[in-house]
């Protein structure tokens, strides 16, 4: 199982939104709604952004909302932050012999 | 709170084992599964393993199938990885993680620990 694809950075003003895109195949993201979203800060525990694909957990704030559409993911981020500047990845289900997989992480900067 | 606490990394050389743990708090550990996921320097997070609320079912990554075990001890509220064959491109900090939902895994993570790092180097 490869892991997901998604855009090695995205970057955008404070206040503006950005969307990250996470691909996948028929064997999980299309298939499957155990989409997850991660925001990892390099040299601590990366931190529960969205779950189901549009659930957010207690404690995060709704300017992070999900998304899927056939075969992709989506993790948008509204009137963005300085402190959101982190590497986010998604998570996914999948039927393959291992049962999960993460995407390829995208870096995020808020200039 | 919730907590996770990592234990047993270190400099391994190739070809051997290591044994890691993951101390669980303030939850109940006996219900909820449990996964263990890395992260290789410069790299991104990989899912490595997955263990049921009760230890029955068990699942690997195509890397580690073979080499590593994961196990659980209720009674100590402890998760554990046993890596054999260590190999080089087996460096990385791994992190055990609880998943969101109980009995039924959704392979959401909701709580992970601060990681522990293995490198495999003669």
């Amino acid at each position: 199982q490869s892991a997901l694809t998604q855009p090695a950075s995205v970057s955008g003003s404070p206040g503006q939104s950005i969307t990250i895109s996470c691909t996948g195949t028929s064997s999980d993201i299309s298939d499957y709604n155990f989409v997850s979203w991660y925001q990892h800060h390099p040299g601590t525990a990366p931190k529960l952004m969205i779950y189901e694909v549009s659930n957010r957990p207690s404690g995060v704030p709704d300017r992070f909302s999900g998304s899927k559409s056939g075969n992709t993911a989506s993790l948008t981020i509204s009137g963005l932050q300085a402190e959101d500047t982190a590497d986010y990845y998604c998570s996914s289900y999948t039927s393959s012999n291992t049962p999960y997989v993460f995407g390829t992480g995208t870096k995020v900067t808020v200039l | 709170q919730v907590q996770l606490v990592e234990s047993g990394g270190g400099v391994v050389q190739p070809g051997r084992s290591l044994r890691l743990s993951c101390t669980a708090t303030g939850f109940s550990f006996s219900s909820y599964g449990m996964h263990w996921v890395r992260q290789a320097p410069g790299k991104g997070l990989e899912w490595v393993a997955l263990i049921s609320y009760d230890g029955n079912n068990k699942y690997y990554v195509d890397s580690a199938k073979g080499r590593f075990t994961i196990s659980r001890d209720n009674s100590k509220n402890t998760l554990y990885l046993q890596m054999k064959s260590l190999r080089a491109e087996d460096t990385a900090v791994y992190y055990c993680a609880k998943d969101l939902r109980g009995i039924v895994v959704v392979g959401a993570l909701e709580t992970w620990g601060q990681g522990t790092l293995v490198t495999v180097s003669s």
